[in-house]
């Protein structure tokens, strides 16, 4: 079968770092994306990661391990727009992608 | 912005009428999705198209048709609507050519569907 675990939500403080994990089975691999969804709005495309190892753009970075099955996304210096769900999804054999249920971040002052 | 638009971006139907939510992109883009966003799901997959006139389901398919005439208009359409079927339900294209490395997929804004 096909599975992507994400938690269901997290609280951080403003200005903080924060770490995202994304644990994944599936059929076959070819990339890992995350996505931004503020509430209310359409998913944005955050990172693509193929290859093992970090990815940096700017405040985000995102990290893969493809032996684990596992990856994170990164969030430093975090500011009140961040609070969104962060969607952590797969690409399959067919390039179809796979989706997780989504992580709720909530950011205090 | 990839240029898609959803119509319409909010509709209230009642149970057992047909309904037709329409997605346009203006950027000749071959691969077209649609998928609907319930609480607690991940996006799940309805139909997808990899050009005109060619179509495929997703993973929850039952319930829905799809179809595309034109490279930048693809139909979605639920043949009797059902409270199930109350959802959000979006567009999606997914990047191509040129320079790009990866194949992400671009969203529209989005079509709040509500069945009484």
């Amino acid at each position: 079968g096909q599975n992507i675990d994400q938690p269901t939500e997290m609280t951080a403080t403003e200005g903080a770092i924060v770490q995202i994990n994304c644990t994944y089975q599936t059929s076959g691999f070819n990339g890992l994306f995350w996505y931004q969804q503020h509430a209310g709005e359409a998913p944005t495309f955050l990172s693509y990661n193929v290859l093992d190892g970090l990815e940096e753009k700017g405040r985000f970075s995102s990290f893969l391990s493809r032996s684990k099955g596992y990856s994170y996304l990164l969030l430093k210096e975090l500011q009140m727009k961040d609070s969104a769900s962060y969607l952590c999804a797969v690409g399959d054999s067919n390039y179809q992608l796979i989706w997780g249920a989504g992580t709720k971040l909530i950011i205090k002052p | 912005d990839a240029g898609i638009t959803q119509s319409p971006r909010h509709k209230v139907t009642e149970t057992g009428t047909p309904v037709t939510l329409r997605c346009h992109q203006t950027e000749n883009h071959r691969y077209m999705y649609w998928y609907r966003q319930d609480p607690g799901h991940g996006l799940r997959l309805i139909h997808y198209s990899y050009g005109v006139k060619d179509t495929d389901k997703g993973e929850v398919s039952d319930g829905y048709s799809v179809s595309r005439s034109k490279t930048e208009d693809f139909l979605l359409t639920l043949e009797s609507a059902t409270s199930s079927q109350t959802s959000v339900y979006f567009c999606a294209i997914r990047s191509s050519g040129g320079a790009a490395i990866s194949y992400e997929q671009y969203f529209g804004p989005g079509t709040r569907l509500t069945v009484t």
